[in-house]
């Protein structure tokens, strides 16, 4: 069955930085793409990045453009983030999640069908 | 950037039926996706591009999509829905865009 299990988060300084990690089994990993999404305590999903099956692309939020950098290893089947320059307002649950549809004359219909259980980053002094 | 409006708070009776609205600009020309939260569980989709289900979701599941509303339907609501609900699109200005979330109170 398809699983994504992320690891790497904790608690951190602001201006600090941190590395997240999901690793994935049962699909064909470098066939997706793979994002990040996370939740802040209490508030709703905000999407932070993604990276194309082949990790050509990577697209990011405002939020997090020029700070996080989002990358992909396919022979290990593992995902990363890296976060630069981390501030109170990237505290949040962090998930990494498979994406499933497709891209087609400039639209896009794609959904996240699998989720990992998520990682908390605490940015605190 | 796109916005997606959804209402704080949806309650319903046990057996009866809950309707989660999500608008949006032109929603209706746009694939929308939807997701249960339980509380401290990650999200799973429940309904993916406007009226789908993924295998596993029951058909007490469904969605629509017209002009600029979207609806997430539940029929012969159970204890068990209880939970966050977030709609979910791709704007080609704002990338993935979810909506703030409801909260299902089965009364």
């Amino acid at each position: 069955q398809v699983q994504l299990v992320e690891s790497g988060g904790g608690v951190v300084q602001p201006g600090r930085s941190l590395r997240l990690s999901c690793a994935a089994s049962g699909f064909t990993f470098g066939s997706y793409g793979i994002h990040w999404v996370r939740q802040a305590p209490g508030k709703g999903l905000e999407w932070v990045a993604v990276i194309s099956n082949d990790g050509v692309n990577q697209y990011y939020a405002d939020s997090v453009k020029g700070r996080f950098s989002i990358s992909r290893d396919n022979s290990k089947k593992t995902l990363s983030l890296k976060m630069n320059s981390l501030r109170a307002e990237d505290t949040a649950v962090y998930y990494c999640a498979k994406e499933v549809g497709y891209c087609s004359g400039g639209s896009c219909r794609l959904a996240f069908d699998y989720w990992g259980q998520g990682t908390l980053v605490t940015v605190s002094p | 950037s796109y916005v997606l409006t959804q209402p704080p708070s949806v309650s319903v009776a046990p057996g009866q039926t809950a309707r989660i609205t999500c608008g949006g600009n032109n929603i209706g020309t746009k694939s929308v996706h939807w997701y249960q939260q339980r509380p401290g569980q990650a999200p799973v989709l429940v309904v993916y591009d406007d009226t789908d289900r993924p295998s596993g979701i029951p058909e007490r599941f469904s969605g629509s999509n017209s002009v600029n509303t979207a609806t997430l339907t539940i029929t012969r609501v159970e204890a068990g829905d209880e939970a966050d609900y977030y709609c979910q699109v791709w704007d080609k200005s704002s990338d993935h865009v979810f909506g703030g979330g409801t909260k299902l109170t089965v009364l």
